[in-house]
This record gives structure tokens, sequence and C-alpha cells, in this order.
């Protein structure tokens, strides 16, 4: 069983629109990430949530947001797509705990296109 | 903030050689390190970690060293083979604040030759 899942895999769409991108983990973990990984293969943390409240959030643009509707999901809304959100895009969950909520656990990826 | 600085960004070895790959921190109060391995189109997957209270850590073929004074922290993995080659990231965290985020180095790519 996948530990953490993204949906979908990929997608390609115009600049201007707007999509989500779904995330769920089945581990019981209380904190969630949304990672941005460049053509250069760099990592960079964006939005983290624990028990569905956003604790991080790094100088991204308005144009993402992200829901937890549980602390089991948490999505990623972007609008107006432009040409520079063409990334791959990772979720990411951690256990709460002392010495256990640094361990992150990754998805998949999401390969977004932006024509 | 966090900066963790990766080298070499590419590292081709014979297989069966060893591959180190070094990183080095700026925030004395980081103090957990993992290393994770991704491979061609998947997600990063965890394959080591050090915490600040311990120098070295093994695992198989794997080890981490880590040295506080100097901030640096080093990947080695012993025996190379071909299933080893990936990009490999080290990162960074600070696990004393409510914030657990970690800064990712830019990644080695790791090719080992047959």
């Amino acid at each position: 069983d996948t530990a953490v899942s993204q949906t979908p895999k990929y997608l390609v769409t115009q600049m201007g629109n707007d999509k989500s991108i779904k995330c769920e983990q089945n581990l019981g973990h209380d904190t969630m990430y949304w990672y941005k990984q460049d053509s250069k293969k760099f990592l960079k943390i964006m939005f983290s949530y624990n028990n569905k409240e956003l604790i991080i959030n790094e100088t991204v643009p308005n144009r993402f947001s992200p829901k937890s509707p549980d602390k089991a999901h948490l999505n990623l809304h972007i609008n107006s797509l432009e040409l520079g959100d063409s990334a791959v895009y990772f979720c990411a969950s951690s256990q709460d705990g002392d010495g256990l909520r640094e361990t992150q656990y990754f998805g998949p990826g999401t390969r977004l296109l932006v024509l | 903030g966090e900066n963790v600085e990766q080298h070499p960004s590419t590292l081709s070895v014979q297989e069966g050689d060893s591959a180190v790959i070094k990183c080095t921190y700026s925030d004395s109060a980081s103090n957990y390190f993992p290393w994770y391995k991704q491979e061609l189109g998947k997600g990063p997957q965890l394959i080591i970690d050090i915490r600040s209270n311990v120098g070295e850590k093994k695992d198989q073929r794997i080890a981490v060293t880590l040295n506080k004074t100097a901030k640096h922290f080093s990947l080695h993995i012993t025996e190379t083979q071909p299933e080893d080659s990936a990009v490999y990231f080290c990162a960074a965290s600070d696990s004393g604040g409510s914030n657990y985020k970690l800064t990712f180095g830019k990644g080695t790519l790791l090719t080992v030759n047959p």
C-alpha cells in the first residue's frame, strides 16, 4: 500500500488555468508538507500543515493555496498558472513526537507542465 | 535561515568503488541531518539520518559522519552497485524549534558504472 500518494502524477495545462493537486497519507501522521522541485532538482519547502493548521509558509505567491480538509489530506490549489510554475511538486508527511517529526516521507510527485 | 551546501554536484564511480558526498550547513542550531535518495521519476526516500549527539552512524554499506564543530556531514557508500545510481540529497533541520523544516542541499547525481 502506498504510504503517501499524490494525484495526478502528470498535469499538463495552459497558462492562466487553475489546477489542484491532491495528497493523501495513510501513515497516521500529523504533519504534511508541499515541496517544489525545479528543473535543476532543487527541493524547496512551500507549506507545512500540522493537524490541519498552517505552520510553515515559505513566501510562496498567493496564487498557491494549500487546503487540509483533515490531517490525512493536504491539497494544493494553484490559480492563474504561469510558465514558471512548471516543476515537480512533492507531498510529504511526518509524525509528531520528539525525534519523529523531522523524518519526512515523500510521495511520488506530480509533474506539472504549464504551456 | 539555514543554508546547506552539497558537493560534488555529479559523481561517477566504478562498481565496487566507494563514493563520498559532503555537505556543510550554516545554522549551529541544526541538530538533525538526513540523507535522501531519489531515483529517476520517484520521490526522495530516506536512506540514513544522524542526530547531533552522534558522530557516526552505519547501515550496511552506507555510513554518515557528522562534525558539529566544523558544521559538516558526509555520506559514505562502500562497494557501490549500479542500483546505487541516483540523486542524493543531504538536509538539515532544527528540531528544537516549533517548525521542523528541512533545508536541502542541491543534490549529487551519482552514477555507478558497471
